[in-house]
């Protein structure tokens, strides 16, 4: 399977603690992104890199969240403390630089506990 | 502040009629368009987009239509199945802008 994966796929955690999330994007995309999804919402956009630069993030990336891709090719999404508030699917895509359709990955449910 | 909205959250529809889901923007600047369909439990998996030099594109059963003056889209499933049952987001991005802007979805149920 040569499409986005990311792990894990499940992941449930005590308020307060931090957690990892990995993603992989097509191998040739070199735009990757991180968005959020809550119940009954569609995904919003929490950041992007292109390569390895983190370009873009949304106000909607608190303090307690850090992304990396330090080798622009797969990427971590970190949160610390974690909160009640953070429970959600995180979903990573990935694209090529001259298009601008994302792929997205199966994405990792948070439950914060 | 919604930019992209989809104003029906389901929508039932016999195996073999038309399916047809709506979508409306409120952005002037959004140039590019684009319908994801989602299972439980799984990513949104792409299907179908549409520039905004266009008004139609069309890949197999599924059709979008641009109305640009309206800021309206729709996506048309010919003829339904019911492997098409699941949640349709609509979404759109400005021209050289790296992030989409997505609906809230409109769930589809196609019955046999």
């Amino acid at each position: 399977d040569t499409g986005v994966s990311q792990d894990p796929r499940h992941k449930i955690t005590k308020r307060g603690q931090n957690v990892t999330f990995r993603c992989d994007p097509i191998s040739e995309h070199n735009r990757l992104y991180w968005y959020r999804q809550t119940l009954g919402q569609g995904p919003e956009f929490l950041t992007y890199f292109q390569n390895e630069a983190q370009l873009e993030k949304s106000r909607l990336l608190s303090d307690r969240f850090s992304a990396e891709r330090p080798k622009g090719s797969f990427s971590t999404l970190e949160i610390q403390r974690t909160e009640q508030g953070d429970s959600a699917m995180y979903l990573c895509a990935s694209s090529l630089e001259a298009q601008e359709t994302q792929y997205f990955g199966p994405g990792t449910r948070l439950l914060v506990l | 502040d919604q930019q992209v909205k989809q104003n029906s959250p389901s929508l039932s529809v016999q195996e073999g009629r038309i399916s047809i889901l709506n979508c409306d923007y409120t952005n002037s600047m959004f140039d590019y368009f684009l319908w994801y369909k989602k299972y439980p439990a799984e990513g949104p998996t792409f299907l179908i987009s549409i520039s905004s030099i266009k008004d139609k594109n069309e890949d197999g059963r599924f059709t979008v239509f641009l109305n640009k003056s309206a800021k309206h889209l729709s996506l048309h499933i010919v003829p339904s199945q019911p492997g098409d049952s699941a949640v349709y987001f609509c979404a759109a991005s400005e021209a050289g802008a790296n992030n989409l802007f997505f609906g809230t979805g409109t769930r589809l149920t196609v019955i046999p």
